[in-house]
This record gives C-alpha cells, structure tokens and sequence, in this order.
C-alpha cells in the first residue's frame, strides 16, 4: 500500500510569490491534515480537511489556504510568501477524522525556502 | 494558549539503556494523547497512544505512562538501540479544540555507543 505523498519534496521561492503543495493520501483515507514544521516552533497545526470540507483550522493567517478534492488528494496554499514561511511542510491522512485517532500517517514533506 | 511541551530539548542515553522522555501539556481537557517519532529526513511515525481513562499502555519496547493530576506523560524505550535515534513528539487532542492533533516540540534522543 503506498504511503502519503507529497510534492514537490523541495522547492525555492522569493518573498511575494506563492506556491502551491500537493499531497496524496493512502488509498481509502478521506482525512488530510496540514503541519508546519520549523526548528523553534515545532510542528503547527495548518487545517484538516475531511470529505472535501474543511474541518479544522489552525492560527495562520489568511495567506495559507487548502483544499481537498473528492478523491482526498489536497493541497494547500500560501500566498505573498514571507521569509518566516520557510519551513518543512507536512502532510497526514489517517482513515478516519484526524481527532478521531491519532494515527496520522505522515509523508515526508515539502521543505520550502523563501529567499 | 494551547501547549504541549517537553520538559528536554536533548536526550543521551546509552546503548542498551532504558530511555525515558517526558511531556506536559496545559489542556485539562485533553483526552487522548500519542507519542510520534521522526527520523531525519521523513515525516513523524505514530508509536504509541493512550487515552485519558488509562494511565499505562504498553507496546513493543515502548510503555506510555499519563498522570492526568499532574499533566504529564512519558515516553519509556526499552533497551535502546541506535535505531531509537530520532526526534520524539508528543501530541494531544482535546474536545473543547475540535478534536485538533497538537504537537509538542520535541526531543532529540541521542543514542551512545
């Protein structure tokens, strides 16, 4: 069974632009969460998206945007990008909702660097 | 605000020793808690979760202990080996945040030779 992916793996942009990251959960998982992960903050919690809804958000601002397509693929958004936006960007589906179980299967991220 | 913390940022624990790595979190109402674990260069893997009507669960090599008076959970290893080597989160989930999965920080475990 293939796990979680997601693109690109690495990607270089510059203040003002904005990228678009993709991921694909395992076959027959509906829920998609999105983390942040930077060395002084840990791993934020972005949004969860379940059935094509947006279940959960987490404290960014409007400039990261997501969404899921009816065969759970997502992606997520980040417009006007900031220097502060760099960081290694990580996908979860599980099977259920993300609160329902823990057991988020990660994939092993888009680190984004804005220069 | 929302927290989960860890207690170390570091951890060195020699080969074949038990290692023991410990979490708080603020959230009184936070009912299930889980333990991931992340090798350079991958995504976190779940180890092991507990939820907050226990106070033990044990896996292979592994053993959760939460103690809900004082907030507080840990992560115990068994005879650690230098695959244990790796960044280890703690998470939760509470109610009263839509059933949000929040990461603590994290610790670094450092096996020795």
């Amino acid at each position: 069974k293939a796990g979680v992916t997601q693109t690109p793996r690495y990607l270089i942009k510059t203040r003002g632009q904005q990228v678009t990251l993709s991921c694909s959960p395992i076959s027959g998982h509906r829920s998609v969460s999105w983390y942040q992960q930077t060395p002084g903050q840990g791993l934020q919690f972005l949004f969860e998206y379940f059935s094509e809804t947006q279940r959960n958000k987490g404290n960014f601002p409007g400039r990261f945007s997501g969404r899921q397509f009816s065969n759970s693929r997502s992606e997520m958004n980040v417009s006007t990008l900031e220097l502060g936006d760099s960081a290694l960007y990580l996908c979860a589906s599980s099977a259920g909702t993300g609160g329902y179980t823990g057991e988020l299967f990660f994939g092993e991220g888009s680190r984004l660097t804005v220069l | 605000g929302e927290s989960v913390g860890l207690h170390l940022p570091t951890l060195s624990v020699q080969e074949g020793d038990n290692s023991i790595i410990n979490c708080a979190y603020s959230n009184s109402a936070s009912d299930y808690f889980i333990w991931y674990k992340q090798e350079s260069g991958k995504g976190p893997q779940f180890i092991i979760d507990i939820r907050s009507n226990m106070d033990k669960r044990q896996g292979q090599r592994v053993t959760v202990l939460l103690n809900k008076t004082v907030k507080h959970l840990s992560l115990q290893i068994a005879a650690t080996q230098p695959g244990d080597s790796a960044v280890y989160f703690c998470a939760e989930r509470a109610m009263n945040r839509d059933d949000k999965i929040i990461f603590g920080k994290g610790t670094r475990l450092h096996i020795l030779p």
